[in-house]
């Protein structure tokens, strides 16, 4: 298994909603990252965790919640959301944080209505 | 099957000469082209673009060419300094279709030496 599998592919979610994102790999790898994706921009990063510890947070609001329950997966955790938060989530992973190996999922478009 | 391809896993250049990272793409509508640096610990950071109507983006140091017949572009550094020493990723996508997320490739560590 060579993937980084993202699910939802597609959300809709109310400002008052709760949901969790999902990230999974197979690969062995120890590194996990969260980016968000505005429309015809760069990912910008969210998140790192490195052995299945917090090791960035780039002063994300804390609306979003990431949680890495082992070395496969990761959660990105929602809660009252706004709908500048709509974007496209990409999780991606790499052997460890010096990056070898790494890959990104397809990604979950989120939408905050 | 893999639509970013960067074949050189590795790559050491001294310090002040060029380093040349390449990068291969299948999907003839990809219209804008990215490279993301990476140190270790940290995760990528936006490097240079460039967009499919041209063939050279210049920053600095940094100049990315893109050659749409052959599917190839390729990011140079001049002159290469040990600061550099980074993993390099490739990416692309196209913007103008539904698709609107990047593809990435897997990676290239250039190690510049003092």
């Amino acid at each position: 298994d060579t993937e980084v599998t993202q699910t939802p592919k597609h959300l809709v979610m109310g400002m008052t909603n709760k949901k969790s994102l999902k990230c999974e790999q197979h690969m062995g790898h120890r590194a996990m990252y969260w980016y968000k994706q505005k429309a015809k921009k760069p990912p910008e990063l969210m998140f790192v965790y490195s052995y299945e510890k917090l090791s960035i947070n780039e002063s994300v609001p804390s609306r979003f919640s990431p949680e890495c329950p082992n070395s496969s997966l990761l959660n990105l955790h929602l809660h009252a959301l706004q709908p500048e938060d709509s974007a496209l989530y990409l999780c991606a992973s790499s052997r460890t944080q010096e990056g070898y190996g790494y890959t990104f999922g397809s990604g979950t478009r989120l939408t905050v209505v | 099957d893999q639509q970013v391809k960067q074949n050189s896993p590795s790559l050491s250049v001294q310090e002040g000469r060029i380093s040349i990272l390449n990068c291969d793409y299948t999907n003839s509508m990809f219209d804008y082209f990215l490279w993301y640096k990476k140190y270790p610990a940290e995760g990528p950071t936006f490097l240079i673009s460039i967009s499919s109507i041209k063939d050279k983006n210049e920053d600095g140091r940094f100049t990315v060419f893109l050659n749409k017949s052959a599917k190839h572009l390729s990011l140079h550094i001049v002159p290469s300094q040990p600061g550099d020493s980074a993993v390099y990723f490739c990416a692309a996508s196209n913007y103008g279709g539904s698709q609107g997320n990047l593809i990435f490739g897997k990676g290239t560590k250039l190690s510049v030496k003092p």
